[in-house]
């Protein structure tokens, strides 16, 4: 079946650490996206990519890295620098860059210790 | 710049009433509008979307909502609700596609027996 898989479900970080969260679709979509989900705060975009070796920062990219090498790939670095970097955070992927129906992984959930 | 308000936090209603959960925006342009909804630890799943036409929208599992753009308003809608319903239901605005959808924070709708 088709779909995003986020990995792993559950991540914890020491201060001070980078960490590297998965995120892979068997869709075949050109576009993919990162968001970082609070607490009565909705879901704010961090990077986003339309192609292959393309991205561009979203709503709150401070303190995060991303890489787009494959089309299927788009994994999400939280640095050292990100200052509060306990969160869930959502890979989706649509189509292409106008298309409106987006598909969302499952999600990991990040939390510093 | 869009915006979208999700009036309430929480909405609870019993098993079999009907659910309302409200969702005003803001767009200098026609916008395209959707509702998502997150169970517990999951990603986010399409319920509806609106780009043209038809302003009554009919999603999954027995949602509307309906497109009003003279109250600048995409209520979403179940005549009667069941336990399953239970879950946080986000309403989001874009104007050009995925990569500029702006999410509302958010109503966690709590169904009783």
């Amino acid at each position: 079946d088709g779909g995003i898989t986020q990995s792993p479900k559950y991540l914890f970080r020491k201060e001070g650490q980078n960490v590297t969260l998965s995120c892979e679709q068997n869709l075949n979509h050109d576009a993919m996206y990162w968001y970082r989900q609070d607490p009565g705060q909705g879901l704010r975009l961090i990077y986003y990519s339309q192609i292959v070796n393309d991205f561009q920062k979203g709503d709150i990219a401070e303190g995060y890295s991303v890489s787009r090498e494959k089309k299927e790939s788009f994994p999400l670095t939280v640095t050292s620098a990100q200052k509060n970097p306990t969160a869930f955070y959502l890979c989706a992927s649509t189509k292409d860059r106008s298309n409106t129906e987006a598909f969302f992984g499952q999600g990991t959930r990040l939390t510093v210790v | 710049a869009q915006s979208v308000t999700q009036l309430g936090s929480h909405v609870s209603v019993s098993e079999g009433a009907l659910v309302l959960l409200r969702c005003n925006y803001s767009s200098s342009v026609p916008p395209y509008l959707f509702w998502y909804v997150q169970y517990p630890n999951q990603g986010l799943q399409l319920l509806l979307k609106y780009t043209t036409g038809a302003t009554l929208v009919k999603g999954i599992n027995g949602f509307e909502a309906e497109f009003k753009k003279s109250e600048t308003s995409f209520h979403l809608t179940k005549p009667s609700a069941h336990m399953s319903d239970a879950a946080e239901y986000f309403c989001a605005v874009s104007d050009t596609g995925f990569q500029k959808l702006v999410f509302g924070t958010g109503t966690r709708l709590l169904v009783s027996p």
